[in-house]
């Protein structure tokens, strides 16, 4: 198994531009989440999805879209970067079972210049 | 809603020493508990959680961590530090009954020197 896998590992936009940061799973999770990393703040939650046609909200859902087509995969939009979407972005994904271990992507360096 | 709490930002210790980062929750009900460790430039890894019952659990790469419910902690710790476990350590919790978000501490910097 791959696991979780990210692409790409880096990128750097504009402020305007928009991206999809691509995330897929080969463990036939249901559970699939985002989250970005920022200094001293931990990981925070963008959005998650509990199955293929199911997306909700979490923390910080601000300036992103996701959709889940499919089991394996839920990318992430950025519509208009903005610099403060300067961030290490990183996808998990878990069984739907509430202890089971959640297993993340190696993650994507975006930078909005 | 739930938090997690981790004091320190940086811990330093020398090799062959023990080693204890800590860790303090709140969660409404039961938690599960995880503790996952990230290497510079690289995704988060799991080293262990608490489900339920026996208070001490065991992990990866020899570390453990105990569970408190009196105090809300879950301290990761390991007997004899490696210059190798320098990394960054991240404790999160998730209610258990059905709870879906996971929630992160801001993350300690271990430092093992020799």
């Amino acid at each position: 198994n791959a696991g979780v896998t990210q692409t790409p590992k880096f990128q750097v936009l504009k402020t305007g531009q928009s991206m999809t940061l691509q995330c897929a799973q080969d463990m036939n999770h249901e559970y699939m989440s985002w989250y970005r990393q920022d200094p001293g703040m931990g990981l925070r939650l963008i959005h998650y999805s509990v199955g293929a046609g199911i997306t909700d909200q979490g923390e910080v859902p601000n300036g992103y879209n996701v959709s889940r087509s499919t089991t394996e995969d839920f990318p992430l939009r950025l519509l208009s970067a903005a610099p403060s979407q300067t961030s290490v972005y990183f996808c998990a994904s878990r069984r739907q079972g509430g202890a089971d271990t959640q297993y993340f992507g190696p993650g994507t360096r975006l930078t909005v210049l | 809603a739930q938090s997690v709490a981790q004091p320190e930002d940086q811990v330093n210790v020398a090799e062959g020493n023990p080693l204890t980062v800590k860790c303090t929750y709140s969660v409404s009900g039961n938690p599960y508990l995880f503790w996952y460790v990230q290497y510079p430039n690289r995704g988060l890894q799991f080293l262990l959680k608490y489900i339920t019952g026996d208070n001490l659990v065991k992990g990866s790469y020899g570390f453990e961590a105990e569970f408190n419910k009196s105090q809300t902690s879950f301290h990761l710790k390991k007997p004899s530090a490696l210059v190798s476990d320098s990394a960054l350590y991240f404790c999160a919790v998730r209610r258990t009954g059905g709870g879906n978000k996971l929630t992160f501490g801001t993350g300690t910097q271990l430092k093992v020197e020799l």
